[in-house]
């Protein structure tokens, strides 16, 4: 499969808890992106970090990336009823454009 | 700015006909890229626009084409409809090309249903 792996497929918590989610990609990388999609929506950019960035915040958001392991995790901390959606990784490698499977989180109010 | 518009929303049609999807970018951006997301196969990408020419493709047969104008507004097209080419079509526009494609900024999509 040309997509890149996350884990996990679905997470479901409590509010204000934190969720970690992580992708895994197969080639080496010019960047990577995190996207969040409510219900078959479209996609809302969250951050892009560079294959020459270990980590990256924003807002309640933070992503690493660890390009000896080809994976990247997204954190959301204090997590929101409204922060239930899908979230995907982006690849970027040469011209190759890749999403992984996504995670869907689930917050409980 | 005004955001990626995609249309129509919603589109039904019946096995061996043919849909044409239209996409505006943001005013400014150049690029404009294309993916088909299913539950089965997830977000797939099937190719990138940057100044009228086609950049980069996805592994799509040729039943899938695009294009793009001038005022950098975008087409795709699917000819001979299959049961399987049911999906929501998202567009997605940015400044670069490419590698240097940065971030891209989605449409609401486009979801055909094939009967």
């Amino acid at each position: 499969s040309q997509q890149g792996e996350e884990d996990p497929q679905a997470l479901s918590i409590q509010e204000g808890e934190n969720a970690t989610m992580n992708c895994s990609y197969k080639t080496s990388i010019n960047n990577l992106q995190w996207y969040r999609q409510n219900s078959g929506r479209g996609l809302v950019h969250l951050i892009l970090i560079r294959s020459n960035e270990r980590e990256k915040h924003s807002g309640r958001l933070r992503v690493t990336l660890d390009t000896s392991k080809k994976s990247s995790s997204l954190l959301i901390t204090a997590s929101r009823a409204a922060d239930t959606a899908s979230y995907f990784c982006q690849e970027t490698s040469g011209s190759r454009l890749t999403f992984g499977e996504g995670t869907q989180l689930t917050v409980n109010p | 700015k005004a955001g990626v518009t995609q249309t129509p929303r919603y589109l039904i049609k019946t096995r061996g006909q043919q849909v044409t999807l239209s996409c505006s970018p943001i005013s400014g951006h150049r690029s404009v890229s294309w993916y088909q997301q299913t539950p089965g196969q997830g977000l797939q990408f099937l190719f990138e626009y940057f100044s009228e020419t086609q950049r980069n493709k996805g592994n799509f047969p040729g039943r899938f084409s695009g294009r793009q104008f001038s005022n950098s507004r975008s087409e795709m097209n699917v000819s001979t409809l299959e049961l399987g080419d049911s999906a929501l079509y998202l567009c997605a526009s940015s400044p670069g090309q490419g590698v240097h494609l940065g971030t891209q900024y989605f449409g609401p999509g486009t979801r055909l249903l094939v009967l």
